[in-house]
């Protein structure tokens, strides 16, 4: 198995502009978590997914920010517009036994100018 | 917010030595994982010890847990450079919460 996928591995981005990250997770894990790694606040859930459904999304910080999971194989994190505080390592976790034994993907680095 | 703290904040070893993390945390939990991170790279899963557990072993990593304390320890022998990273615990409770972490550096 390829583990799980993001892409782009790294993005540079004006301030305003709009941000799409994408993740594809592992084939037959039915949960999926975003999160979002700084030095400041380290490791923080956004949100996650089980069966494509939304669970908790009380990490997402504003409204800027949503997600979607369209189909058991992608999901997306945007957002709209973006803000030099958003820069961040944003990871894509996907795992078959719900918070346990979560797989990461390589992350997206998002640089905010 | 943070569930986990761990000490120390940076380790530095030789190879051969053993390492040792300690993470404290704050509230009753499901379970306690502990992951590594290698500079740059997504977080791996290293172990899982259940809240009714004492001690794990998986190859060279130990992990211990005290509720009592609400600590956990890992402990990792005869560390080799590849061991070089940073080192996670994360708490369960209704989700998934992560410490602050430990960097730990193996020099030949």
């Amino acid at each position: 198995d390829a583990g799980v996928i993001q892409s782009p591995r790294h993005e540079v981005t004006e301030m305003g502009q709009e941000v799409t990250l994408r993740c594809k997770p592992i084939s037959g894990h039915d949960y999926l978590f975003w999160y979002r790694q700084t030095m400041m606040r380290g490791l923080e859930l956004l949100i996650y997914f089980n069966n494509n459904v939304p669970i908790d999304d009380s990490g997402m910080p504003e409204d800027r920010f949503s997600a979607k999971m369209p189909n058991a194989s992608f999901s997306t994190l945007k957002i709209q517009p973006s803000e030099p505080r958003d820069s961040a390592v944003y990871f894509c976790a996907s795992s078959l036994r719900g918070h346990n034994e979560q797989f990461f993907g390589p992350g997206t680095r998002l640089t905010v100018l | 917010s943070q569930q986990g703290e761990e000490d120390p904040q940076a380790l530095s070893i030789q190879e051969g030595e053993n390492a040792t993390m300690n993470c404290s945390y704050k509230t009753s939990i499901n379970n306690l994982q502990w992951y590594r991170q290698n500079s740059g790279r997504g977080l791996v899963h290293l172990i899982l010890i259940r809240s009714n557990e004492r001690e794990k072993h998986s190859g060279r990593l130990r992990v211990t847990l005290d509720t009592s304390k609400k600590s956990s320890s890992l402990l990792i022998t005869a560390s080799r450079a590849a061991d070089t990273a940073s080192y996670f615990c994360a708490t369960v409770v209704e989700e998934l919460v992560f410490g602050t972490g430990t960097r730990l550096l193996v020099s030949p």
